[in-house]
């Protein structure tokens, strides 16, 4: 059970080079996330996906383009990478655990991280 | 949107010592989570907490909701426990889920 799994670990892109973050899950978890995190910063949500073949836009989602390929995998695309996107990006899933009175219970697991570097 | 501010930014404490972290937060929200950010950059799950208060071997957590804010409190801390605690509290916007995240607090344990 790998749980979040990210691909790749590290990346050095050039500006305006593109690529894809590849994150899959093997939890059958509905509903998957990428967040970028900027040093001395707490996560920003730049997409996510609710459940299979929907996808809707976060905080920060300019500059990217998202895929759910199916249950599983979730991936985050740069078209044309800024410097402004050198971060640390990490996927998630979460899964509903129960309801707390009127509070519902997430259960989030989330990917080791992609370390982006934009020169 | 709602606000979430941790305190202090940073925390530099010998091994064995205590500490207290604390997360306000600008409106009502649904609930309140915990996270643990290892060195290595591992993002772990330590409480879920909407009210009340939850305990986990040396750690522990209090949200008074009425007020906006939560505590976690490490007892007799050791070097593991060193890395970045952050509080995340929850909206849900258009029937999905989301987390908004605090700065975090970056805890340095001694030896």
């Amino acid at each position: 059970n790998a749980g979040v799994t990210q691909t790749p670990k590290f990346q050095v892109l050039k500006t305006g080079q593109s690529m894809t973050l590849q994150c899959a899950q093997d939890m059958n978890h509905n509903s998957m996330y990428w967040y970028r995190q900027d040093p001395g910063m707490g996560l920003r949500l730049i997409y996510y996906s609710a459940s299979e073949g929907t996808t809707d836009k976060g905080e920060v989602p300019n500059g990217y383009n998202v895929s759910r390929l199916n249950k599983r995998e979730f991936s985050l695309r740069l078209e044309s990478a800024a410097p402004s996107q050198t971060s640390v990006y990490f996927c998630a899933s979460i899964i509903l655990k129960g309801r707390q009175g009127r509070s519902l219970d997430y259960g989030y697991t989330f990917g080791s991280g992609t370390r982006l570097t934009v020169v | 949107g709602i606000q979430v501010e941790q305190s202090p930014p940073d925390l530099i404490l010998q091994e064995g010592a205590n500490s207290t972290l604390r997360c306000n937060f600008s409106d009502s929200v649904n609930n309140l989570q915990w996270f643990h950010q290892n060195p290595w950059g591992q993002l772990i799950n330590l409480f879920y907490i909407p009210s009340g208060t939850k305990q986990n071997g040396r750690l522990s957590a209090t949200t008074v909701a009425t007020e906006r804010y939560s505590l976690l409190y490490i007892s007799s801390s050791q070097t593991t426990d060193s890395g970045v605690y952050f509080c995340a509290v929850d909206r849900v916007m258009d029937s999905n889920y989301q987390l908004i995240w605090g700065a975090g607090t970056k805890l340095i344990i001694k030896p």
